[in-house]
Order: structure tokens, then sequence, then C-alpha cells
């Protein structure tokens, strides 16, 4: 199977702008996660969505939003971008069928740059 | 607060010696734990994990890791590394009371003389 692709892979955007990062994940898993990996914090969890159902939320502003789709494709959006979203993204995603079992599979991450 | 403490920052060491990374957790209830590891240039990958039964588990590349409830703590250990291993490792918890979220250490870099 392949696993979990996310586009861009890299991204500059200016201060105040906004963008949208993508994600697909493994064939048949239902559960996308979005992570936030920077120097300074480590990586932090900002969200996860499951049948299009937004199911756990990071300690994240409101700029930062996310959603799902039907094939379990995930988009998250940040807008009015700030200097100190600058970071890595990544995605992560799940068969979602069982908790106690499951792993979540990281894909390679996008680089948002915010000048 | 949740928190997941891995306590060295960076290692470095010689190919064959032997490699221990520590992870602890400040939380109780149920958990499931991983480490996962991150190859310069590569994305995450997952080198073992810990849901339930033998607290010791074996993951890839000769890596193994021992959980010790008492000590809420996650131990990284392979006896012999080489340079391959070089890499930044991260230890994960899942408390499965808060839904699949992983909560992160902050990471320990290894790097391997060869």
């Amino acid at each position: 199977k392949a696993g979990v692709t996310q586009t861009p892979r890299y991204l500059i955007k200016t201060r105040g702008q906004q963008v949208t990062l993508s994600c697909s994940p493994i064939s048949g898993h239902r559960s996308v996660s979005w992570y936030q990996q920077t120097p300074g914090q480590g990586l932090q969890f900002l969200f996860e969505y499951f049948s299009e159902t937004q199911r756990n939320k990071g300690n994240f502003p409101g700029r930062f939003s996310g959603r799902q789709f039907s094939n379990s494709r995930s988009e998250m959006n940040v807008s009015t971008l700030e200097l100190g979203d600058s970071a890595l993204y990544l995605c992560a995603s799940r068969e979602g069928t069982a908790t106690s079992t499951d792993t979540q599979y990281f894909g390679p991450g996008t680089r948002l740059t915010v000048l | 607060a949740q928190s997941v403490s891995q306590h060295n920052h960076h290692v470095i060491l010689s190919e064959a010696a032997s490699l221990e990374l520590g992870c602890n957790y400040s939380y109780g209830g149920t958990v499931n734990l991983f480490w996962y590891v991150q190859y310069p240039g590569q994305h995450l990958q997952l080198l073992l994990k810990y849901f339930s039964g033998d607290p010791l588990v074996k993951g890839i590349k000769g890596f193994e890791a021992e959980f010790i409830k008492s000590k809420f703590s996650f131990n990284l250990r392979k006896p012999s590394v080489q340079w391959s291993d070089t890499a930044e490792y991260f230890c994960a918890v899942r408390r499965q009371a808060a839904g699949n979220k992983l909560t992160f250490g902050g990471g320990t870099r290894v790097l391997v003389k060869p």
C-alpha cells in the first residue's frame, strides 16, 4: 500500500495570508490526525478527523481548522498566518477500527515558512 | 498536566556501543506507548509499540523497549548501534481516555560516530 501523502511538500507564505494543506491517508484508513512540529515546541497535536467528523482537538487557536472528505482525504487550513506558524505540519492516518490496537502512520509533512 | 519526558536531548556514541533512551510519562490510566524514529530527511516511522501483555516489546532494526508501569517508563534500547541509527527518536503516549491523540516527548537526537 502507498503511504500517507501530503501536498505540497514546501510552502512559503507571508504574514496575514492563509494556507491550505492536503493529506491523503493510507488506503482503507478512515482517521486522519494533524500535528505541528517546531524546534521549540516539538510535536503537538492539532486535531483528528474520523468519518468526516472532528473527534479531538488540540490547544491551538481557531485560526487552525480542518476538514475531512468522504474519501478520507483531509485538509487543514491556517488563516491570518503569523511568523510562529512556520513549522513542519504532519499528517497521520490510522485504520480507525479499534482504538486499542490502532497505530498512526505519518506522512512526510509539509514545511511551511511564513515570512 | 499530561507530559512525556525524554531525559536526553542529545546522545553521541560510537558504533557497536549500546543505546538506552529514557521516556517517562506523568499520568495514570490505561496508556498505549510508542517509539518513533525520524531519520535525516525522512518522515516519522514507527519503531515499536506497546498496547498490553509482555512489557518487553521488540521492534524493527533490533530495537526493544520495556514498559515499567510502576515507574511510568518506556525506555528504548539497542545492544549495538550502527552509524545508520543516527536519527531523532520520539517517545509518544496515547491515553485511551483521551481518544487517539498522541502526546510526544521532546525527542532525542542520536549521533552514531563510525
